[in-house]
């Protein structure tokens, strides 16, 4: 089955500096490759997503990149706020089911 | 639009007991989802429903965990009995009939087996 790989567990940045987040996936199948944002004590958020047909995909301060011949995508934030601290989530969907397999998250705090 | 809702928010329940944890889908979505994510580890599938009908329920852990979805509306998921590594935060999302859409999670029912 899917295997979703997600580094780093933890990252702390100043306010203003970008964040990366690398996931990495087993399958070449898969074809859908959403982020998810998770605030403490709430609901997992979809944030971007993208498919296997588009290499990189931007919503104003966030973008995702996906490259299919290494199998990894990441998200990266750039002109990170405090409001952007939370748990984000990586996962990847195969073509022949509706299945969602995430990475284990990473802590991203923004200092002020 | 009201969005994915749970119910309880939280349950705290001794082993051997029985727990019914409950997800409304967001109006007029097919697919009902169950996930699962034990403390430190990452978000893992349970089960798909399209409508009433159990389409993929390859992440169940064993024959403890009964998902229900009579009617094709809100969705049940029993555990019985309940065992210590059960605790953790249940999640339901619910996506639309197109194939590979969006899935939006709900806010998640923390279970504790003490």
């Amino acid at each position: 089955g899917e295997n979703v790989e997600q580094h780093p567990s933890t990252l702390s940045v100043q306010e203003g500096d970008s964040a990366v987040i690398k996931c990495t996936y087993s399958d070449s199948a898969s074809n859908y490759f959403p982020w998810y944002k998770q605030e403490l004590g709430k609901r997992p958020q979809l944030i971007i997503d993208i498919r296997s047909n588009v290499g990189e995909k931007k919503d104003q301060r966030i973008a995702v990149t996906l490259n299919k011949t290494a199998k990894h995508f990441s998200l990266h934030i750039t002109e990170t706020q405090p409001e952007d601290s939370a748990v984000y989530f990586c996962a990847a969907m195969g073509s022949s089911n509706y299945k969602l397999t995430f990475g284990k998250g990473t802590l991203l705090t923004v200092n002020p | 639009e009201a969005g994915v809702t749970q119910f309880p928010s939280h349950s705290v329940i001794e082993k051997g007991q029985t727990v019914t944890l409950r997800c409304d889908p967001i109006s007029g979505h097919d697919n009902l989802y169950w996930y699962r994510r034990v403390m430190g580890k990452e978000i893992k599938f349970l089960l798909h429903f399209v409508k009433e009908s159990k389409q993929d329920e390859s992440g169940m852990p064993n024959n403890r965990f009964l998902a229900e979805r009579t009617g094709g509306t809100y969705s049940t998921l029993k555990v019985q009995p309940a065992e210590l590594e059960d605790s953790g935060v249940y999640f339901c999302a619910s996506s639309s009939n197109r194939g590979g859409s969006e899935q939006y999670f709900g806010p998640g029912t923390r279970l504790t087996v003490t």
